[in-house]
């Protein structure tokens, strides 16, 4: 039951350069999460978006959440060769079902 | 330091031979959960735990088993691995079910031949 969708699949880009990641999914939800993925370990949370906000800010993070076109951004500023990993949506439709996870934007931030 | 624990970390078998994936978390979290990670097809969940002795499926429980006997454990049972369960997979848990971040445990890499 895939839900969210990154887009695009893959990005490579200068250090310093900004990253824009977008994900848009089908149906209504609660709330949306972003994670990051370093080569084969596991997911780390990085920022939760309800469905009543529609931006919010975590270091060079910026995610954005447009409930009308059911589709959110993740914006990462002046990015860092650190940054390269794969980044993966995530949405939350209710309590009792499942976080269901995009297949993830492979992120390559050249030094 | 909180955290996640799977065991093993790698883990190569023959078909037929029942496994244990190992897991356990250190934070008194309430939700528990397994995926796995294939290429092209993303992160499913096989099963999911909301508390103690109670589990429910996910996308793909097909060949798998779990149990939650306590609340820090969860581990994944392959009773009979077939080749096709050769994946990438991960544990993971949260404090409730809702507006809670997911904490992920470092991967199991298992190879059924």
């Amino acid at each position: 039951s895939q839900q969210g969708e990154e887009d695009p699949q893959a990005l490579s880009i200068q250090e310093g350069e900004n990253a824009t990641m977008n994900c848009s999914y089908k149906t209504s939800i609660n709330n949306l999460q972003w994670y990051r993925q370093n080569s084969g370990r596991g997911l780390v949370h990085l920022i939760l978006i309800r469905s009543n906000e529609r931006e919010k800010h975590s270091g060079r993070l910026r995610v954005t959440l447009d409930t009308s076109k059911k589709s959110s951004s993740l914006l990462i500023t002046a990015s860092r060769a650190a940054d390269t990993a794969s980044y993966f949506c995530a949405t939350d439709t209710s309590g009792n079902t499942p976080l269901v996870f995009g297949k993830g934007t492979r992120l390559s931030v050249i030094a | 330091e909180a955290q996640v624990t799977q065991n093993p970390r790698y883990l190569i078998t023959v078909t037929g031979k029942k496994l244990t994936v190992t897991c356990s978390q250190n934070m008194n979290h309430e939700y528990m959960s397994w995926y796995r990670q294939d290429p092209g097809l993303g992160l499913r969940q096989i099963y999911y735990s909301m508390n103690v002795e109670v589990t429910d499926k996910g996308d793909v429980p097909e060949g798998y088993k779990v149990s939650r006997k306590e609340k820090r454990n969860f581990p994944l049972i392959l009773e009979s691995p077939s080749p096709n369960q050769t994946s990438l997979y991960f544990c993971a848990s949260s404090q409730g079910r809702v507006l809670s971040p997911l904490h992920f445990g470092n991967g199991t890499r298992l190879t059924v031949t």
